[in-house]
């Protein structure tokens, strides 16, 4: 069975540092890229980024590159996102999913499975 | 980047009924476009991919449609567990954006 299991919610500090994680099981790993998304309270769905952990290419979207950084450690079937300086802002629910393709005629993406959601905080 | 606009952005519906759901994107998005369904305090669920894909395990009542510009997502016949939050979501640019939900609740 697929799973991806996120880490605990967490509740900081404007200025701290922060890293949340994302481990999966019930298949390879390394094979799979994995996104992250941003929900804010009340809020819809942004897309962050998303990396392939078999070798760690990493893409960005725009509005995020330079505020999160995105990891894997493939050995250990994890992926990671990070803050170096937290502000009220990040408050939000972030999700993990796994992207596949349908090769059925030219390729299309999308996620199929998602983690539970890491609840992140952040107030003086 | 490509805009992504839902319609309406909340409708009310009873049991029974047949719902439909519009996405609208900024430009030509071919048929890279999903659909997730949300519940309250759960994570996003797939629901349709490459425009009209049922994913697998999701009920055959939900069905998907168009190409270009504008997508339609179905519901034939509304059930309880189908009030929720649907999202249409486009993967044709590597920067890929969601619309911003359409609230499905009970009449």
């Amino acid at each position: 069975e697929v799973q991806l299991v996120q880490s605990g919610a967490e509740v900081k500090k404007p200025g701290e540092s922060l890293k949340i994680s994302c481990k999966g099981s019930g298949y390879s790993f390394t094979s799979y890229w994995i996104g992250w998304v941003r929900q804010m309270p009340g809020k819809g769905l942004e897309w962050m980024g998303i990396i392939y952990p078999g070798d760690s290419d990493t893409r960005y979207s725009p509005s995020f590159q330079g505020q999160v950084t995105i990891s894997a450690d493939k050995s250990i079937s994890t992926a990671y996102l990070q803050w170096s300086s937290l502000k009220a802002s990040d408050t939000a629910m972030y999700y993990c999913a796994r992207r596949v393709i349908a090769v059925a005629g030219a390729p299309k993406y999308y996620f199929d499975y998602w983690g539970q959601g890491t609840l992140v905080t952040v107030s003086s | 980047d490509i805009q992504m606009t839902q319609s309406p952005s909340s409708l009310s519906a009873s049991v029974g009924d047949r719902v439909t759901i519009t996405c609208r994107a900024s430009q030509s998005i071919s048929s890279y476009l999903n659909w997730y369904q949300q519940k309250p305090g759960k994570a996003p669920k797939l629901l349709i991919y490459a425009a009209s894909s049922l994913q697998s395990g999701v009920p055959s009542r939900f069905s998907g449609s168009g190409s270009g510009t504008d997508f339609t997502l179905t519901i034939s016949s509304l059930q309880p567990e189908d009030f929720a939050t649907y999202y249409c979501q486009q993967s044709y640019s590597a920067d890929w954006t969601f619309g911003q939900g359409t609230k499905v609740e009970i009449k």
